[in-house]
């Protein structure tokens, strides 16, 4: 069965610094690969996903992720993160033979900025 | 806007009663998605309503969960006999379409507590 990892429950940065938000999916099958956002008291938020082409993949807030086949891997990054970025990360996958596109969510990353 | 919208935004109850979550996704979207979100297991997919095929429900975790979409629009979640570890925020979520590509958008949940 599917599974999503996200290495890291918690990561503390401070403003301006960079951030890179790991996660590992399971399956050698293709599939499609998603980050959501979650801001306090607000639902889920996509903030980029991977379908295929290009395996780096540039989102919204100035987000971007890579996709690395070999490595079953979907890190996200940002160059300098603000205090607004605070939020709960969630990498999630679907499986392209899946009928439906249910989604496979880790156990989500909290990243906390600090001024 | 027209989002995905839930009702309602909490719920207490006692353990035993049946409750009942609605959502009403966004106008034209034909797939329809439940969450939960709990602290112990993360994100997990409960069932899914693609137009009038018959429903995914491989995620429920009990007989005591059922849902229906009426209309192919609004869905209703129905919990009977709650329990303490059905205690979570479950978040509705609906697509353009069933395909796997397609961006989720998520409504704002319901906090469901069970005494």
């Amino acid at each position: 069965a599917q599974s999503v990892t996200q290495l890291d429950s918690q990561v503390p940065v401070f403003e301006e610094a960079p951030v890179e938000l790991r996660c590992n999916y399971s399956s050698s099958v293709s599939v499609y690969l998603f980050w959501y956002v979650q801001y306090p008291n607000q639902g889920l938020q996509l903030l980029l996903k991977y379908l295929s082409g290009s395996t780096l993949v540039k989102g919204i807030n100035g987000f971007e992720a890579e996709f690395n086949k070999s490595q079953t891997s979907f890190h996200l990054r940002k160059p300098s993160v603000h205090i607004s970025d605070t939020a709960e990360y969630f990498c999630a996958v679907s499986d392209l033979y899946n009928q439906g596109g249910k989604l496979i969510f880790g156990q989500g990353t909290e990243l906390s900025v600090k001024p | 806007g027209a989002g995905v919208s839930q009702s309602p935004s909490n719920k207490v109850t006692e353990k035993g009663k049946d409750v009942e979550l609605r959502c009403d996704p966004i106008s034209g979207h034909t797939a329809l998605y439940w969450y939960r979100q709990s602290l112990g297991q993360g994100l997990e997919f409960l069932i899914y309503f693609q137009g009038n095929s018959a429903p995914d429900k491989s995620g429920l975790p009990s007989d005591r969960f059922s849902a229906e979409r009426t209309g192919g629009s609004v869905s209703t979640l129905t919990i009977q006999r709650t329990q303490q570890e059905d205690s979570a925020v479950y978040l509705c979520a609906s697509s353009f379409s069933g395909a796997t590509y397609n961006e989720q958008f998520f409504g704002p949940g319901t906090r469901l507590t069970v005494l």
